[in-house]
């Protein structure tokens, strides 16, 4: 299975701020990375697939990069619904697996 | 507009088996590259990828989970039914479907997703 490690676990940040998100892949898996928005008492939502394609609908300030093991999430210009809990998740094989999470709290 | 929508019991006891239906709008799962997956996330935890069904009724399990979970589709009525054996308190959880896509070659990403369901697993 490809273990997907997240970092930080959890991290504070002021309105405007430019955070990012940290995500490694126990081995290469291209480009088939994920990342999912998940608010409280929500299901997730997807935000950007293919490592750094934009969803429909996603502000701009989201953007995504990497590739083979080194991934990252970069928000620019936090705003106060940005404050969540983000995921990343690898498609390139079964089990399609999730990494543990990043809080994201306000400062 | 694709909408998914989780179904099942709120509270199971232990040794019972769970069965949950996801029934589904705005696609097929009879058209190619279809699928839908079932992920759970325990109280304050991650998510954890569980099952998937394709178009081509081909399944797939979180090999750990394997000999406890099926996953089954009924394409006249846009659902699939995803069956737990033996629950567990630890498989208390939200348990969430979401449709993904094969392109041929390569898994999309979850692009839509049910509200999810809690399950509480207690005697």
């Amino acid at each position: 299975d490809i273990q997907m490690a997240q970092s930080p676990s959890s991290l504070s940040a002021f309105i405007g701020d430019r955070v990012t998100i940290t995500c490694r892949a126990s081995q290469s898996i291209s480009n088939y990375l994920n990342w999912y928005q998940q608010k409280l008492g929500k299901a997730p939502k997807l935000l950007i697939s293919a490592a750094s394609s934009l969803e429909s609908g996603v502000p701009s300030r989201f953007s995504g990069s990497g590739s083979g093991t080194d991934f990252t999430l970069t928000i620019s210009g936090l705003q106060p619904e940005d404050f969540a809990t983000y995921y990343c998740q690898q498609s390139y094989s079964t089990p399609l697996t999730f990494g543990q999470g990043t809080r994201l709290e306000i400062k | 507009q694709v909408t998914l929508r989780e179904s099942g019991p709120a509270l199971v006891k232990p040794t019972q088996t769970l069965t949950l239906t996801c029934t589904f709008s705005g696609f097929s799962l009879t058209t190619s590259g279809m699928c839908v997956s079932w992920i759970r996330q325990p109280p304050g935890k991650a998510l954890e990828w569980l099952a998937l069904i394709d178009w081509d009724n081909d399944k797939y399990y979180y090999k750990s989970l394997k000999t406890r979970l099926t996953i089954s589709k009924d394409t006249s009525k846009n659902q699939v039914v995803l069956t737990m054996t033996n629950m567990d308190p630890v498989d208390t959880a939200t348990y969430y479907c979401a449709r993904i896509r094969y392109s041929g070659y390569d898994w999309k990403a979850f692009d839509m997703w049910g509200q999810g369901t809690m399950v509480t697993v207690s005697s």
